[in-house]
């Protein structure tokens, strides 16, 4: 199994800071198998990139993915009220599939 | 796109229960689709998928012989029929489209609680 780390695991920013999550995998994941999510409390999670670096459709262009490999970024250029959330990757293997424990970003 | 999950509940340890996931707007035929939990206050797991055509499936360990995805594709609706329950499989589940390779829609969750 793929086991995803995310660091850190609780992120303190301010709205307008530049906030950068991170998840390295136990194994190398092919670009294409790499997504990231953001959960609400009492929400289901929401798609925001997909294949390390694309944004899915409606999300704003201050959220960007990055990375290869083990290492992969969720970046966060300008920290608005309504991202502080919980940030989940998620990798899509060939037999199952892994999410990391998720990174909590609040408000310092 | 939505997806509207049904069937959670409290239920005792070994008990059974199956999940429903009624799906509209979209093809549904064409998507693999996947269930995922999440215990209280916990991340998210993915438990279970399923093809288009519900001709291969694929189970989390933790889930490996006690839980069936399925589907019917005539009446667009997602199963996953859990035996044997313990109180660890206690979560809100989800059912997810899957496009890209990466989960696109989810429903809203539905509660199983496993206790006695």
């Amino acid at each position: 199994e793929n086991v995803l780390t995310q660091s850190p695991g609780t992120l303190s920013s301010s709205p307008g800071e530049r906030a950068t999550l991170s998840c390295r995998a136990s194994q190398s994941v092919s670009s294409n198998y790499l997504a990231w999510y953001q959960q609400k409390p009492g929400q289901a999670p929401r798609l925001l990139i997909y294949g390390a670096s694309t944004r899915a459709t409606g999300i704003p262009d201050r959220f960007s993915g990055s990375g290869s490999g083990t290492d992969f970024t969720l970046t966060i250029s300008r920290l608005e009220p309504e991202d502080f959330a919980v940030y989940y990757c998620q990798q899509y293997g060939s037999s199952s599939i892994t999410f990391g424990p998720g990174t909590k970003v609040d408000i310092k | 796109v939505q997806l509207v999950e049904s069937g959670g509940g409290i239920v005792q340890p070994g008990k059974s229960l199956r999940l429903s996931c009624a799906a509209s707007g979209f093809t549904f035929t064409n998507y693999w689709m996947h269930w995922v939990r999440q215990a209280p206050g916990k991340g998210l797991v993915w438990v279970s998928r399923i093809n288009g055509d519900g001709s291969s499936t694929t189970y989390a360990d933790s889930v490996q012989g006690r839980f069936t995805i399925s589907r019917d594709n005539a009446k667009n609706t997602l199963y996953l029929q859990m035996n044997s329950l313990r109180a660890e499989d206690t979560a809100v589940y989800y059912c997810a489209r899957i496009h890209m390779l990466a989960a696109w829609d989810w429903g809203q969750g539905t509660l199983v609680t496993v206790s006695s």
